[in-house]
């Protein structure tokens, strides 16, 4: 039973740009959140998607968005990238009716430079 | 209000001996207290959780100690071994928040 998967492992863009990750959730579950990890912190919830729409919102800018598709899955975009953008992003899956097992990814690591 | 304050930053433990995590929080709505242990490159894993209506809890070595009118909850790990070294990071979550809270982590290091 696959857990969390996130591509790419790893990534390095330059400031300006704009990047997508992406993540697959755990089988069965249905409700997908972000977080990103800078480095020596704790993850910080960027927003959580369930039924293809943004549930909830954290303290990140309109540049950060995402989509859910009917398979579950999703997708985080993040524009105009900031050298302060570099981070781990993980994604995290559970089911919402049990809304507090999250399954963590391993996540991404996005460089900028 | 939302903060998750954890300390110490870092801790060094000598194999066999007890680790001890602390963590503090202000809102009193949260009411699911998970602890992860995040190795080099991977994602956290839940190790273990409580909710504030029972004092401690315990799954093997691992055991969580819960004071409410404190604020207050730790992270106990008895006979500490060198798998064991891993960043720690206690979290809260609120029914109506959708989102985990957590704290900056410990550091944990278990000497052989």
């Amino acid at each position: 039973d696959a857990g969390v998967t996130q591509s790419p492992t790893h990534l390095i863009k330059t400031r300006g740009q704009q990047v997508t990750l992406r993540c697959s959730p755990k089988s069965g579950h249905d409700t997908v959140s972000w977080y990103q990890q800078a480095l020596g912190q704790g993850p910080q919830f960027i927003f959580q998607y369930y039924e293809e729409e943004e549930r909830q919102r954290g303290n990140f800018p309109d540049r950060f968005s995402g989509h859910q598709f009917p398979n579950y899955s999703s997708e985080l975009n993040v524009n105009a990238l900031l050298l302060g953008d570099s981070a781990l992003y993980l994604c995290a899956s559970s089911l919402d009716i049990k809304n507090y097992g999250y399954t963590f990814g391993s996540g991404t690591r996005l460089t900028v430079v | 209000q939302q903060q998750v304050k954890q300390s110490p930053q870092s801790l060094i433990v000598q194999k066999g001996g007890i680790s001890i995590i602390n963590c503090a929080y202000e809102n009193t709505a949260f009411d699911y207290f998970p602890w992860y242990q995040q190795f080099p490159g991977k994602g956290p894993a839940l190790l273990i959780a409580i909710r504030p209506d029972v004092s401690e809890k315990k799954e093997g070595r691992f055991t969580i100690s819960f004071n409410k009118s404190a604020k207050q909850f730790s992270l106990h790990i008895m006979d500490s071994q060198p798998g064991d070294s891993a960043t720690y990071f206690c979290a809260a979550s609120s029914k109506g928040a959708q989102k985990l809270v957590f704290g900056q982590g410990t550091r944990l290091t278990i000497n052989p």
